[in-house]
This record gives structure tokens, sequence and C-alpha cells, in this order.
């Protein structure tokens, strides 16, 4: 089982639209979560941090199952410039800092 | 301006060459990072590195090599001994807050 997976899409969505993302994990033990974005031959770029309580930035809100081990994207009212790839980012914890990438869910918003 | 460079943005190697990447950073963080992406792939671990004088092999790191004599540099060598070098290579920054920061990223081609 991968360390963290998730749906690779795409997720083709027109403008205006709502859309949410899993990401899960497989280590119980996990202490942060990240969502990042990609963009085309560009590098990847912090989102937002994922907090226990959750997250809210503008139109974006992430969220963590511990529970069931999953993170959760979700974009309100998309717009065309929010087309790229969204990794989703585990730090293990217990005295390891190193990340596991997920292999990102590809999103595309249509006029 | 601070952040994270990485050179060149395009490098071509012939086969049996030995190649350098450069990467530096002014953030003053302690740790830094090589990564791998494939064309629709995630990003794989080659070499990292949490102090001066130190680092560690990730997940692929045969036929590369890297070091740490400076904290604001991390060059990675791609040797011939790496057969499938084609990739686009980022470096990336993590300083206390364990967010990672990233270089934009130089993309390697062979002849």
């Amino acid at each position: 089982r991968k360390e963290v997976e998730q749906d690779p899409g795409p997720f083709n969505v027109p403008e205006g639209a709502t859309v949410a993302f899993n990401c899960t994990y497989s280590n119980s033990a996990s202490q942060s979560f990240f969502w990042y974005r990609q963009d085309c031959r560009k590098e990847p770029k912090l989102l937002m941090s994922v907090y226990s309580s959750g997250n809210e930035d503008g139109r974006f809100t992430a969220q963590l199952n511990r529970a069931s081990q999953y993170i959760s994207l979700l974009i309100r009212d998309s717009k065309l410039s929010d087309s790229a790839t969204y990794l989703c980012v585990v730090i293990p914890g217990g005295g390891s800092y190193i990340p596991t990438f997920g292999r990102g869910t590809s999103l595309i918003v249509h006029p | 301006d601070g952040g994270i460079t990485q050179s060149p943005k395009y490098l071509f190697r012939k086969e049996g060459q030995n190649v350098t990447l450069s990467c530096e950073q002014n953030l003053n963080h302690d740790a830094m990072y090589w990564y791998r992406q494939d064309p629709g792939q995630g990003l794989r671990l080659i070499y990292y590195s949490q102090i001066v004088n130190d680092f560690q092999k990730g997940d692929i790191a045969e036929g590369y090599s890297v070091s740490r004599e400076k904290k604001e540099s991390f060059p990675l060598t791609v040797t011939s001994a790496q057969k499938n070098p084609t990739a686009f290579y980022l470096c990336a920054t993590q300083g206390s807050g364990e967010t990672q920061y990233f270089g934009p990223g130089t993309r390697l081609l062979v002849l």
C-alpha cells in the first residue's frame, strides 16, 4: 500500500463549480499535513496547511480526518486559474520531518 | 530578495558525462532536499541534508551524488551511472516549521 494516495484525475469541472479532492495516508502517527499546488512545468507551491480543526482560506477549505486517515481539499466557485495539479504532503512525525508526497490530483476548470 | 535559486533552467547531458545542478538558498534553512519528477509522476526523493557536512540517501540515490559544504548550497551531481537522467529536478528547503519551499527546478535532457 502506498503511503500517500491521491486520485490522479483529471477532475474536469466548469467555472463556478465546487470540487473536492481526498488524500489518504497509511501512517496513523503522521503529524503534519499540507496541500501544494503545482502548475504545468513549474515548481510546487504551498497552498495551505491542514490543521486538526480544519483550515479555510478564501475559496479553499482543507480538513483532516484522523479516524479515517485522510485529508481533503474543497475548492468553491472554481476559477480557470485554479487549473493545476494539487499535491498532498504528509510529515510522518516521530522525529522524522521528511515529507511524503502524493502523486497529485489534476484539476481542469473549463469555461 | 529571499528564496531558492536553481541553475541552469535547462541542462543537456551527453552520454557518459557527469553534470552538476546548482541549488542556492538565502532562507537560512537547515534542511535541503533534492527531488526528481518524471512526467505525470510524483516527486521522488534523491538525497537530503539536515545540516551542513551531513547528507542522507533518499529513495532513488543511485547514480547521483551531493555535497553540503555550506548551509546555503546543496549541489547535485548526476553521474554517468544514472542511465535514465531525463527528468525535472527540484531542490527544496525546510525550516523549523516543516513546510518545504521549492526552487524553480532544472530540466535535464539527454542528447
